[in-house]
């Protein structure tokens, strides 16, 4: 079946550097990726999604990739603070469904 | 607007048991759909619905039924739960005009 593999599971980075998290699909015809943080005990909640017509997109700190060849998009966090700290999720939406397939997740911890 | 709500916030059953869970939306979206989160899993999608009247199913499906007489609502039936339908169960909603999905609270289930 079609899958998303998210790396790594954990992450520890101290407060100001970068992090990033990379996601590989599987359904080439994948369209749409978005990215949601989740904190202890919270909903998920969408951070920054990106379309398969385009390759990167950011706001402010955080900036999402996408090599649709390589079927693989990423995560950027720049200028991390404590407040970063939550699992993060990626997820790809099948071409002409509306079913989502999401990654296992992230733990990004920031250390200050 | 309420956004997604989903009742009951957590729940306790014995196996064998059967319960509905709640979701309802009022942002008046086409699209809902329930999922299960277990540790280290991720989002597991189980059963979608593209309007009223509409359902299929997810990765997911065994062990619970949905139906969609309204865009509002979203029931999840649990039939006869087992101790591995422990979970934390989010629904989410979406319009059809847009991908972005807005997530429930979720509801915590525990299966003795």
């Amino acid at each position: 079946g079609e899958n998303v593999e998210q790396h790594p599971s954990t992450l520890s980075v101290q407060e100001g550097d970068s992090a990033v998290i990379k996601c590989t699909y599987s359904d080439s015809a994948s369209n749409y990726f978005p990215w949601y943080k989740q904190e202890l005990g919270k909903r998920p909640q969408l951070i920054i999604d990106i379309r398969s017509n385009v390759g990167e997109k950011k706001d402010q700190r955080i900036a999402v990739t996408l090599n649709k060849t390589a079927k693989h998009f990423s995560l950027h966090i720049t200028e991390t603070q404590p407040e970063d700290s939550a699992v993060y999720f990626c997820a790809a939406l099948l071409s002409g469904t509306y079913k989502y397939i999401f990654g296992t997740g992230t733990r990004l911890k920031v250390l200050a | 607007n309420a956004g997604v709500t989903q009742t009951p916030k957590f729940q306790v059953l014995k196996t064998g048991q059967s319960m509905t869970l709640q979701c309802a939306q009022d942002m008046n979206h086409e699209y809902m759909s329930w999922y299960r989160q277990d540790p280290g899993m991720g989002l597991r999608l189980i059963h979608y619905s593209v309007g009223a009247g509409i359902t299929d199913q997810g990765e997911v499906p065994n062990g619970y039924n949905v139906s969609r007489s309204t865009t509002e609502d979203f029931p999840l039936r649990l039939l006869s739960a087992a101790p591995s339908q422990t979970s934390v169960y989010f629904c989410a909603s979406s319009s059809r005009d847009s991908e972005t999905q807005y997530f429930g609270p979720g509801t915590r289930l525990l299966v003795l």
